[in-house]
C-alpha cells in the first residue's frame, strides 16, 4: 500500500522558469493538502483540493502559484516565473475524508516526502 | 490567524535524560497533532489529541492537551539518541477542512549517547 508519492523529489529551476510538482494521494484518499517549508520556518499551508475542485486556498501566493487535482492523475502545483525565494520543500498530505470526527482521534492525514525545489 | 508558539526551538541532551516540548497558543484547536520529521523526508505523525485536558501515552512519550485546548506538550523519558529529530505540533480548525492545518515552528531534538 504506496504512501503519498511526490515527485519529483528535488528540482533545480532557474529565475523565470516554471516548476511543476506532483503529488498522488494514498490510495482511497480523494483530498489533497500542499504546505510550503521555507528554510527555517514550520510548515505553512498552501491550498485544499479535492478531485476537480480547489476548496481552500486562502495560503497561496496570489500570483504565479496555481494548483489543480484533475479527475484522472495526481495533483499538481504549479510556480510559474520562479525567484528564489520560492526555494523550498514543497509537501503534499491526502486524507480519505474531509472532516475528522471530533471524538475519533484518528489520523486520516499522510504526508509525502517532499519535493525540494532550488531557485538558482 | 491562529499561531502555534514552540519552545524550546533547540535541545541537546545527554541520553538518559527527560525533556518537555511545549505548544502554546492563544486560539483554541480543536485537535492538536504531534508530528516527527527527518531530514529529507516528510512528517510522520505521532499522535492527535481532541479532548481537552487528555493524555495520550506513547511508549516512553506522554502528550497532554490542555484543557482550554490552546496548549500542548510532548514529554519524553529517558531519551535516546533515536529519539533526535524534528518534532512538529500542529493545531487543527476542525470542521470541514482537517487536514489545513496550523504548524509550529518545531523543535530539534539531539540526544547525545
Amino acid at each position: 500500500n504506496a504512501g503519498v508519492m511526490q515527485n519529483p523529489r528535488h528540482l533545480v529551476r532557474r529565475r523565470g522558469q516554471e516548476a511543476r510538482l506532483r503529488c498522488s494521494p494514498m490510495k482511497g484518499h480523494s483530498h489533497v493538502y500542499w504546505y510550503r517549508q521555507l528554510p527555517e520556518e514550520g510548515l505553512k499551508f498552501m491550498v485544499y483540493l479535492q478531485k476537480e475542485n480547489i476548496i481552500d486556498e486562502s495560503g497561496m501566493p496570489k500570483e504565479r502559484f496555481s494548483a489543480e487535482f484533475p479527475k484522472e492523475g495526481p495533483s499538481i502545483l504549479r510556480i510559474q516565473q520562479v525567484v528564489r525565494g520560492d526555494s523550498a520543500a514543497y509537501f503534499c498530505a491526502s486524507s480519505p475524508s474531509r472532516g475528522l470526527p471530533r471524538l475519533s482521534g484518528a489520523n486520516v492525514l499522510t504526508f509525502g516526502a517532499g519535493s525540494r525545489l532550488t531557485v538558482l | 490567524t491562529q499561531l502555534l508558539e514552540q519552545s524550546p526551538q533547540f535541545l541537546s541532551i545527554q541520553e538518559g535524560e527527560n525533556l518537555t516540548v511545549y505548544c502554546n497558543s492563544s486560539s483554541v484547536f480543536s485537535s492538536l497533532q504531534w508530528y516527527r520529521q527527518e531530514p529529507g523526508e516528510g512528517p510522520v505523525l505521532l499522535v492527535t489529541v481532541v479532548t481537552g485536558g487528555e493524555v495520550k501515552k506513547l511508549k516512553r512519550l506522554t502528550f497532554q492537551f490542555g484543557d482550554a485546548r490552546k496548549d500542548s506538550s510532548l514529554h519524553i523519558t529517558a531519551a535516546q539518541p533515536g529519539d533526535t529529530g524534528l518534532y512538529l505540533c500542529a493545531g487543527g480548525a476542525g470542521g470541514t477542512s482537517y487536514g489545513k492545518l496550523t504548524f509550529g515552528q518545531g523543535t530539534i531534538l539531539t540526544v547525545h549517547p
